[in-house]
C-alpha cells in the first residue's frame, strides 16, 4: 500500500497570508486527491490533481483560492491563499492505495491549519 | 449531487456492548468503502464492498452491502476502548474520488 508524507503537520497563520501543503508519495500514482475536513465534520473533496494537466475542482472550490501543483507522479502541493479564519480546517491528501478490492485510499497524516 | 447518508451521528456504548452504523444512498453504489479515524488521526481504510449482498468480517467487525447496493452497515461486536473513533462510509464512485458520509462518532465507556 502507498505511503504518503504530508507536511506541515500543523500551522498557525495570519489572515491574508498563504500556506502551501506538500504531499510526497512513495510510488507513482496517476491521481492525487485533496480533501478538507472542518472541525468535527466529514471530509469534503477539494480537487483532483492529475500530472500534466490542470486540477479538477469540486463545486465551491476555485483555483484562485486553492491552487494545486502536480509536477510529477509522486508529488503534489495545495496552497490555501489569502486565508481567513473560515479556512481553519484539516487538509488531507489521498491516493489510491493499490489495485484491487483489498486496497482503499491512503491518506496523508493531515495538515491542521488555524487562521488567526 | 451524489450523497451518502450515515446514521447515527454519535453513539455512546459501554465496553462490551455492540455497535452498528448505517449508510444509505438514493442511487446504486458501484462500491462502498469504510474508514476509521481515530481522534486526532487521519482516515484509515478498513474494507471495500463491491458485490450485492456481500458480507465481510474482520475479527469483531462485520460489514454488509445491501442487495440493491444502496445501503451498507458496519457492526462491531463486544466493543473495546480501542474501537473509539469516527467511522465513515464512502461511495467509491467511478471518478476515482470518494464521497464520504458524515460519519458516526463512537465513544466507549470502560
Amino acid at each position: 500500500s502507498a505511503v504518503i508524507s504530508q507536511k506541515p503537520s500543523r500551522d498557525i497563520c495570519q489572515r491574508g497570508t498563504s500556506l502551501t501543503i506538500q504531499c510526497q508519495v512513495d510510488s507513482q500514482v496517476t491521481m492525487m486527491f485533496w480533501y478538507r475536513q472542518q472541525p468535527g465534520q466529514s471530509l469534503t473533496l477539494i480537487a483532483t490533481a492529475n500530472q500534466g494537466s490542470e486540477a479538477t475542482y469540486e463545486s465551491g472550490f476555485v483555483i484562485d483560492k486553492f491552487p494545486i501543483s502536480r509536477p510529477n507522479l509522486t508529488f503534489s502541493t495545495l496552497t490555501v491563499s489569502n486565508m481567513s479564519p473560515e479556512d481553519s480546517s484539516i487538509y488531507l491528501c489521498s491516493v489510491r492505495g493499490g489495485d484491487g478490492a483489498n486496497y482503499g485510499y491512503t491518506f496523508g497524516s493531515g495538515t491542521r491549519l488555524t487562521v488567526v | 449531487g451524489q450523497q451518502v447518508m450515515q446514521i447515527p451521528q454519535y453513539q455512546h456504548v459501554q465496553e462490551g456492548e455492540d455497535f452498528t452504523t448505517y449508510c444509505n444512498s438514493s442511487t446504486t453504489l458501484s462500491n462502498i468503502q469504510w474508514y476509521k479515524q481515530r481522534p486526532g488521526g487521519h482516515p484509515v481504510f478498513l474494507i471495500q464492498l463491491v458485490k450485492s449482498g456481500e458480507v465481510k468480517k474482520q475479527k469483531r467487525l462485520t460489514f454488509q452491502f445491501g442487495e440493491a447496493k444502496k445501503n451498507s452497515s458496519l457492526h462491531i461486536t463486544a466493543t473495546q476502548t480501542t474501537d473509539v473513533g469516527t467511522y465513515f462510509c464512502a461511495d467509491g464512485g467511478s471518478q476515482g474520488n470518494l464521497i464520504f458520509g458524515k460519519g458516526t462518532k463512537l465513544s466507549v465507556k470502560p
